[in-house]
């Protein structure tokens, strides 16, 4: 069965330090991958997809996703947090979700 | 309007109980999902749509059916609440596998 493995539940980074967080997916010829942000009492929003081509996908908000079928990653990337970032982020393949990884941002 | 909308937002409801949820969508997507949320345990996913006559399962599927009204409706029921079931539950829309998903802005149900 697919699984979607974030190893870290959560992350405290300075405003202003750069951030990465881990996603880890399972088998799939053709995997369908997805980053998806949280903010607190809100509803799910689609930071950025990769499903072919550049191994290398911009997203809103200035984040950034690298995809790396040899470790079977999907690692989100941002070069500098910014409060308003703090959130809970979801990695997710076709239909199945991580259990996320809340971040929170130190002033 | 939002794009998907959720009805009711939240909502208390007795153990045994019938509840249903609903979600309508003006997208225009043909697929569309029912997700629940519990904390530490990410979303998992209840039941899925690619179009009015397909229902699908997903991976926790019991204790919940669906109806696919329109392609614009799906509504999730839970025949019988129980405490366990309760959750913060999303609907969500997609148009095509690879385009990821628009959601609704949850419910929050809880069962006493």
């Amino acid at each position: 069965a697919q699984s979607v493995t974030q190893p870290d539940i959560h992350i405290t980074v300075s405003e202003g330090a750069s951030l990465e967080l881990r996603c880890n997916y399972s088998y799939g010829a053709t995997p369908y991958l997805f980053w998806y942000v949280q903010s607190p009492g809100q509803g799910l929003q689609l930071l950025l997809k990769y499903f072919s081509g550049d191994t290398l996908v911009q997203g809103i908000k200035g984040f950034e996703a690298e995809f790396k079928r040899s470790q079977s990653s999907f690692n989100l990337r941002k070069p500098s947090v910014h409060w308003s970032d703090a959130a809970e982020y979801f990695c997710a393949q076709d239909l199945i979700f991580g259990k996320g990884t809340k971040l929170s941002v130190k002033p | 309007d939002a794009d998907v909308t959720q009805t009711p937002r939240n909502r208390i409801t007795k153990t045994g109980k019938r509840i249903m949820l609903e979600c309508s969508q003006t997208k225009g997507h043909d697929r569309m999902y029912w997700y629940r949320q519990d904390p530490g345990l990410g979303l998992r996913l209840i039941y899925y749509s690619f179009d009015v006559k397909d229902i699908n399962k997903g991976e926790i599927s019991d204790g919940y059916s669906v109806s696919r009204q329109a392609q614009a409706k799906f509504s999730l029921s839970l025949e019988s609440a129980i405490p366990n079931q309760t959750a913060l539950y999303f609907c969500a829309t997609s148009s095509a596998r690879f385009y990821g998903y628009t959601f609704g802005s949850g419910t929050r149900l809880t069962v006493v």
